[in-house]
Protein backbone atom coordinates (compact mmCIF):
# COMPACT_ATOMS: atom_id res chain seq x y z
CA UNK A 1 0.00 0.00 0.00
CA UNK A 2 1.21 3.10 -1.33
CA UNK A 3 2.13 5.64 2.04
CA UNK A 4 3.40 9.52 1.53
CA UNK A 5 5.42 11.41 4.23
CA UNK A 6 5.97 15.08 4.53
CA UNK A 7 8.61 16.30 6.55
CA UNK A 8 8.55 18.86 8.53
CA UNK A 9 4.98 18.78 9.49
CA UNK A 10 5.15 22.55 9.82
CA UNK A 11 7.56 25.01 9.05
CA UNK A 12 7.81 28.91 10.11
CA UNK A 13 10.58 31.47 8.61
CA UNK A 14 10.89 35.24 8.24
CA UNK A 15 9.82 36.88 4.84
CA UNK A 16 12.73 36.31 2.18
CA UNK A 17 13.91 33.05 3.00
CA UNK A 18 14.33 30.38 0.39
CA UNK A 19 12.87 26.84 1.73
CA UNK A 20 12.47 23.22 0.86
CA UNK A 21 9.53 21.05 1.74
CA UNK A 22 9.63 17.71 1.50
CA UNK A 23 8.03 14.71 0.44
CA UNK A 24 8.73 10.61 0.38
CA UNK A 25 6.50 7.52 -0.98
CA UNK A 26 7.00 4.38 -0.39
CA UNK A 27 6.06 2.77 -3.52
CA UNK A 28 7.92 4.07 -7.00
CA UNK A 29 5.78 3.37 -9.64
CA UNK A 30 3.92 6.15 -9.95
CA UNK A 31 2.56 8.12 -13.17
CA UNK A 32 3.06 11.57 -11.50
CA UNK A 33 3.30 13.90 -8.15
CA UNK A 34 1.35 16.61 -7.90
CA UNK A 35 1.64 19.65 -5.05
CA UNK A 36 -0.99 21.33 -3.81
CA UNK A 37 -1.85 24.17 -1.51
CA UNK A 38 -4.62 24.31 0.50
CA UNK A 39 -5.97 27.80 2.24
CA UNK A 40 -7.18 27.29 6.32
CA UNK A 41 -11.14 26.16 5.08
CA UNK A 42 -11.06 26.25 1.36
CA UNK A 43 -10.25 23.74 -1.42
CA UNK A 44 -7.09 22.44 -2.99
CA UNK A 45 -5.15 24.80 -5.47
CA UNK A 46 -2.65 22.85 -7.84
CA UNK A 47 0.84 24.02 -8.02
CA UNK A 48 2.93 22.18 -10.03
CA UNK A 49 2.30 18.64 -11.76
CA UNK A 50 5.43 16.46 -12.12
CA UNK A 51 5.10 12.98 -14.39
CA UNK A 52 7.22 10.31 -13.43
CA UNK A 53 9.35 10.36 -16.66
CA UNK A 54 10.40 14.16 -15.44
CA UNK A 55 13.09 15.31 -13.08
CA UNK A 56 11.68 19.02 -11.92
CA UNK A 57 8.98 21.06 -13.09
CA UNK A 58 9.00 24.89 -12.29
CA UNK A 59 6.41 27.51 -11.50
CA UNK A 60 7.53 31.27 -10.82
CA UNK A 61 9.17 31.20 -7.39
CA UNK A 62 8.30 27.44 -7.14
CA UNK A 63 10.39 24.18 -8.19
CA UNK A 64 9.73 21.17 -7.67
CA UNK A 65 11.89 17.82 -8.48
CA UNK A 66 11.09 13.82 -8.24
CA UNK A 67 13.41 11.30 -7.58
CA UNK A 68 11.44 8.64 -8.94
CA UNK A 69 13.99 5.44 -7.70
CA UNK A 70 14.53 7.33 -4.27
CA UNK A 71 10.55 7.74 -3.28
CA UNK A 72 11.42 11.46 -2.73
CA UNK A 73 9.79 14.87 -4.11
CA UNK A 74 11.19 18.22 -2.76
CA UNK A 75 8.64 21.58 -3.27
CA UNK A 76 12.03 24.73 -3.40
CA UNK A 77 9.91 28.11 -2.48
CA UNK A 78 12.23 30.73 -3.64
CA UNK A 79 12.14 34.55 -1.93
CA UNK A 80 9.08 33.45 0.12
CA UNK A 81 6.11 35.89 0.76
CA UNK A 82 3.56 36.11 3.78
CA UNK A 83 1.06 35.04 0.93
CA UNK A 84 2.92 31.66 1.27
CA UNK A 85 1.47 30.89 4.06
CA UNK A 86 -0.84 27.65 3.75
CA UNK A 87 -0.58 23.94 3.78
CA UNK A 88 1.23 22.73 0.92
CA UNK A 89 0.07 18.60 0.21
CA UNK A 90 2.18 16.57 -1.77
CA UNK A 91 0.03 13.35 -3.46
CA UNK A 92 1.16 10.85 -5.57
CA UNK A 93 -0.83 9.01 -8.89
CA UNK A 94 -0.60 5.14 -8.50
CA UNK A 95 0.74 3.59 -11.07
CA UNK A 96 -2.14 0.29 -10.49
CA UNK A 97 -5.11 2.84 -10.76
CA UNK A 98 -5.71 6.49 -10.55
CA UNK A 99 -6.26 7.50 -7.19
CA UNK A 100 -4.67 10.01 -5.71
CA UNK A 101 -2.52 9.38 -2.18
CA UNK A 102 -1.78 12.25 -0.16
CA UNK A 103 0.67 12.80 2.16
CA UNK A 104 -0.53 15.06 5.71
CA UNK A 105 1.08 18.38 4.39
CA UNK A 106 3.27 20.91 5.84
CA UNK A 107 1.93 23.95 7.24
CA UNK A 108 4.27 27.06 6.38
CA UNK A 109 3.93 30.35 8.13
CA UNK A 110 5.92 33.11 6.63
CA UNK A 111 6.04 36.45 8.68
CA UNK A 112 6.75 39.74 7.61
CA UNK B 1 -18.31 27.29 -15.16
CA UNK B 2 -14.45 27.82 -14.83
CA UNK B 3 -13.45 25.51 -12.06
CA UNK B 4 -14.88 22.35 -9.68
CA UNK B 5 -18.04 23.05 -8.16
CA UNK B 6 -19.66 21.52 -4.99
CA UNK B 7 -22.61 22.14 -3.14
CA UNK B 8 -23.52 22.85 -0.37
CA UNK B 9 -20.90 24.93 0.92
CA UNK B 10 -21.47 23.58 4.23
CA UNK B 11 -24.13 21.24 5.48
CA UNK B 12 -25.28 20.63 9.44
CA UNK B 13 -27.55 17.20 9.81
CA UNK B 14 -28.42 14.98 12.92
CA UNK B 15 -27.10 11.70 13.50
CA UNK B 16 -29.08 9.33 11.49
CA UNK B 17 -30.70 11.37 8.56
CA UNK B 18 -29.81 10.94 4.72
CA UNK B 19 -27.61 13.50 2.95
CA UNK B 20 -26.28 14.36 -0.85
CA UNK B 21 -23.26 16.42 -1.71
CA UNK B 22 -23.15 17.13 -5.27
CA UNK B 23 -20.21 17.90 -7.21
CA UNK B 24 -20.07 19.96 -10.65
CA UNK B 25 -17.36 18.94 -12.89
CA UNK B 26 -15.31 20.93 -15.04
CA UNK B 27 -16.63 20.29 -18.63
CA UNK B 28 -15.30 18.02 -20.30
CA UNK B 29 -13.45 16.34 -17.83
CA UNK B 30 -14.16 12.69 -17.97
CA UNK B 31 -12.56 11.61 -14.64
CA UNK B 32 -14.43 12.13 -11.53
CA UNK B 33 -12.93 11.68 -7.59
CA UNK B 34 -14.25 12.12 -4.11
CA UNK B 35 -11.82 12.66 -1.06
CA UNK B 36 -12.62 13.03 2.61
CA UNK B 37 -10.78 15.08 4.57
CA UNK B 38 -10.76 14.90 8.72
CA UNK B 39 -9.46 18.30 10.26
CA UNK B 40 -5.04 18.21 10.12
CA UNK B 41 -5.12 15.12 8.00
CA UNK B 42 -4.85 15.01 4.01
CA UNK B 43 -7.40 13.50 1.76
CA UNK B 44 -8.72 10.18 1.67
CA UNK B 45 -9.59 8.86 -1.42
CA UNK B 46 -13.30 7.45 -1.46
CA UNK B 47 -14.02 6.85 -4.72
CA UNK B 48 -13.14 7.79 -8.73
CA UNK B 49 -15.28 7.47 -11.85
CA UNK B 50 -13.89 7.44 -15.52
CA UNK B 51 -17.37 8.21 -17.55
CA UNK B 52 -20.50 6.88 -15.60
CA UNK B 53 -19.13 3.97 -13.95
CA UNK B 54 -16.94 3.73 -10.50
CA UNK B 55 -13.90 2.43 -11.95
CA UNK B 56 -12.49 2.49 -8.13
CA UNK B 57 -15.08 2.38 -5.17
CA UNK B 58 -12.25 1.03 -2.67
CA UNK B 59 -12.32 3.60 -0.82
CA UNK B 60 -15.82 3.88 0.67
CA UNK B 61 -15.63 3.45 4.17
CA UNK B 62 -18.65 1.11 4.27
CA UNK B 63 -22.26 0.55 2.73
CA UNK B 64 -23.84 4.11 3.93
CA UNK B 65 -21.48 5.28 1.45
CA UNK B 66 -22.67 5.70 -2.50
CA UNK B 67 -21.92 7.71 -5.10
CA UNK B 68 -23.75 8.09 -8.89
CA UNK B 69 -22.66 10.01 -12.24
CA UNK B 70 -25.64 9.13 -14.06
CA UNK B 71 -24.81 11.07 -16.72
CA UNK B 72 -21.18 11.25 -17.00
CA UNK B 73 -20.85 14.90 -15.68
CA UNK B 74 -22.46 16.04 -12.20
CA UNK B 75 -21.83 13.13 -9.13
CA UNK B 76 -23.64 12.92 -6.30
CA UNK B 77 -22.47 11.18 -2.85
CA UNK B 78 -24.64 10.05 -0.44
CA UNK B 79 -24.50 8.79 2.72
CA UNK B 80 -26.48 7.20 4.50
CA UNK B 81 -27.52 7.21 8.25
CA UNK B 82 -24.96 9.27 8.72
CA UNK B 83 -22.77 9.32 12.22
CA UNK B 84 -20.81 11.16 13.92
CA UNK B 85 -17.75 10.04 12.67
CA UNK B 86 -18.81 11.03 9.03
CA UNK B 87 -17.98 14.89 10.13
CA UNK B 88 -15.18 16.30 7.65
CA UNK B 89 -14.95 18.05 4.52
CA UNK B 90 -15.73 16.16 0.87
CA UNK B 91 -13.65 16.68 -1.67
CA UNK B 92 -14.60 16.42 -5.37
CA UNK B 93 -11.86 16.60 -7.74
CA UNK B 94 -11.77 16.33 -11.32
CA UNK B 95 -9.43 15.31 -14.24
CA UNK B 96 -9.28 15.05 -18.14
CA UNK B 97 -9.09 11.72 -18.02
CA UNK B 98 -7.28 9.62 -15.63
CA UNK B 99 -4.06 8.16 -15.73
CA UNK B 100 -1.51 10.78 -15.98
CA UNK B 101 -3.17 14.38 -16.01
CA UNK B 102 -3.96 16.96 -13.80
CA UNK B 103 -6.22 16.88 -11.24
CA UNK B 104 -8.49 19.80 -9.85
CA UNK B 105 -10.12 20.42 -6.93
CA UNK B 106 -13.38 22.07 -6.04
CA UNK B 107 -13.79 23.87 -2.48
CA UNK B 108 -15.18 21.07 -0.89
CA UNK B 109 -18.55 20.71 1.63
CA UNK B 110 -18.06 20.65 4.98
CA UNK B 111 -20.27 18.26 6.68
CA UNK B 112 -21.17 18.18 10.45
CA UNK B 113 -22.95 15.37 11.60
CA UNK B 114 -24.44 16.77 15.57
Amino acid sequence: KQEVTQIPAALSVPEGENLVLNCSFTDSAIYNLQWFRQDPGKGLTSLLLIQSSQREQTSGRLNASLDKSSGRSTLYIAASQPGDSATYLCAVKEGSGSRLTFGEGTQLTVNP
Amino acid sequence: GAGVSQTPSNKVTEKGKYVELRCDPISGHTALYWYRQSLGQGPEFLIYFQGTGAADDSGLPNDRFFAVRPEGSVSTLKIQRTERGDSAVYLCASSLQGGSTEAFFGQGTRLTVV
